[in-house]
């Protein structure tokens, strides 16, 4: 079965530009889940969504957003970039939604952005 | 307001010898408990969660951690690493129950296995 799969692997981007991430999950899956990981920071929950509905999220401004399709694949979208959004962009898939404790998450290897 | 601390920013250790990696949370409400780990240019994989029932979960490759719902913790212990294990290792709470669900998730602690 395959994996969950993130593209672009690597992206760069200029401040003020808006950028889109795709997350394909793992073929069953209904659920999938947005993390920012940065240095300082840590991995911070973005948002999730499960059957094209966002069912919970995190606190991040509205430049942040996403939405999922029929096909459970996820885009994440952020708007007016800044500096400070650099930083590896997890997706993670589950069978069921975050609170459902026995679906585990099944990470992508991440998109990596960089601004300008 | 909910968090997970791992008071380890980095843990360097020799092969063979055991380690423990701490995570401490904070939570008011009902929490689901992880151990993800990191290898370099890779996404996150599940180690072990804790649930519900018995208070000491195992993974596949020896390592092991105890739910303390007293001390609020969930330390991660190996009893003999190897090199292999040398990766970045989150642990994470899953807070539900209330207004909204998250999952939260630590600092990271690196563990450097050295021969």
């Amino acid at each position: 079965k395959a994996g969950v799969t993130q593209t672009p692997r690597y992206l760069i981007k200029t401040r003020g530009q808006q950028v889109t991430l795709s997350c394909s999950p793992i073929s069953g899956h209904r659920s999938v889940s947005w993390y920012q990981q940065t240095p300082g920071q840590g991995l911070q929950f973005l948002f999730e969504y499960f059957s094209e509905t966002q069912r919970n999220k995190g606190n991040f401004p509205g430049r942040f957003s996403g939405r999922q399709f029929s096909n459970s694949r996820s885009e994440m979208n952020v708007s007016t970039l800044e500096l400070g959004d650099s930083a590896l962009y997890l997706c993670a898939s589950s069978l069921g939604v975050m609170g459902q404790g026995s679906s585990p998450l099944h990470f992508g290897n991440g998109t990596r952005l960089t601004v300008t | 307001a909910q968090s997970v601390t791992q008071l380890d920013s980095q843990v360097p250790v020799f092969e063979e010898a055991p380690v423990e990696l701490r995570c401490n949370y904070s939570s008011s409400v009902s929490v689901y408990l992880f151990w993800y780990v990191q290898y370099p240019n890779q996404g996150l994989q599940l180690l072990l969660k804790y649930l519900s029932g018995s208070t000491l979960v195992e993974s596949i490759n020896g390592f092991e951690a105890e739910f303390n719902k007293s001390q609020t913790s969930f330390h991660l212990r190996k009893p003999s690493v190897h090199i292999s294990d040398t990766a970045e290792y989150f642990c994470a709470v899953t807070v539900y129950g209330g207004a909204t669900n998250k999952l939260i998730f630590g600092t990271g602690t690196l563990l450097a296995v050295q021969p």
